[in-house]
């Protein structure tokens, strides 16, 4: 039963171009949602996150687009880069600082 | 900065023996994770605990243990390694409550033959 579902597998943009990944959950009791970023050989880094309370937080040329309603959420790079090549993975938890439950992952490749 | 620390970035180990793989974090956070991650399966929540000799069952605690004797160490145990358990192994460590994150070590890969 996977909680967190996300979409698509795998992403090809060109440098400028838009990045968008979407994340759909199932448990409302859901209340933090971030996003991580992981390079190759690397552990996950925290990218971004948001609470159900807004709709959207924009953080640089990242931001997370966020419906209650629909369950889902999504994160929109702008200016995508070639640096912006990795992997991310969206998630969700009942609160901050406890366990995440995480989407299958995107792996994103910006070409030059 | 926060480190967490995984004890070895590689590992090779043969089916049947016991594993363990070491995590410590220097940050005096109260919570651990262990992970799995493999591909198209994004992570998976493994054990984690929120205090020194506490732990729970994440989604797929099958075949794992863990050991919390230290507030800094989280230790996962495969107590018979089987080639289904060659994995990326994630720990990762955060504070309790709002504005918390969880930092991640940088991962051990895991082979069982």
């Amino acid at each position: 039963q996977q909680q967190v579902k996300q979409s698509p597998q795998s992403l090809i943009v060109q440098k400028g171009g838009i990045s968008i990944i979407n994340c759909a959950y199932e448990n409302t009791a859901f209340d933090y949602f971030p996003w991580y970023q992981q390079f190759p050989g690397k552990g996950p880094a925290l990218l971004i996150a948001i609470r159900p309370d807004v709709s959207e937080k924009k953080e640089g040329r990242f931001t997370i687009s966020f419906n209650k309603s629909a369950k889902q959420f999504s994160l929109h790079i702008m200016d995508s880069q070639p640096g912006d090549s990795a992997t991310y993975f969206c998630a969700a938890s009942k609160r901050q600082g406890g366990k995440l439950i995480f989407g299958q992952g995107t792996e994103l490749s910006v070409k030059p | 900065d926060v480190k967490v620390t995984q004890s070895s970035r590689y590992l090779v180990k043969r089916t049947g023996e016991k594993v363990f793989l070491e995590c410590v974090q220097d940050m005096d956070h109260e919570n651990m994770f262990w992970y799995r991650q493999d591909p198209g399966l994004g992570l998976r929540l493994i054990y984690f605990s929120y205090d020194v000799k506490m732990k729970e069952k994440g989604d797929i605690p099958e075949g794992y243990s863990v050991s919390r004797e230290k507030k800094e160490r989280f230790s996962l145990i495969l107590e018979s390694a089987s080639t289904n358990q060659t994995s990326m192994y994630l720990c990762a460590s955060a504070s309790g409550g709002v504005g918390s994150e969880a930092f991640f070590g940088q991962g051990t890969r895991l082979t069982v033959v």
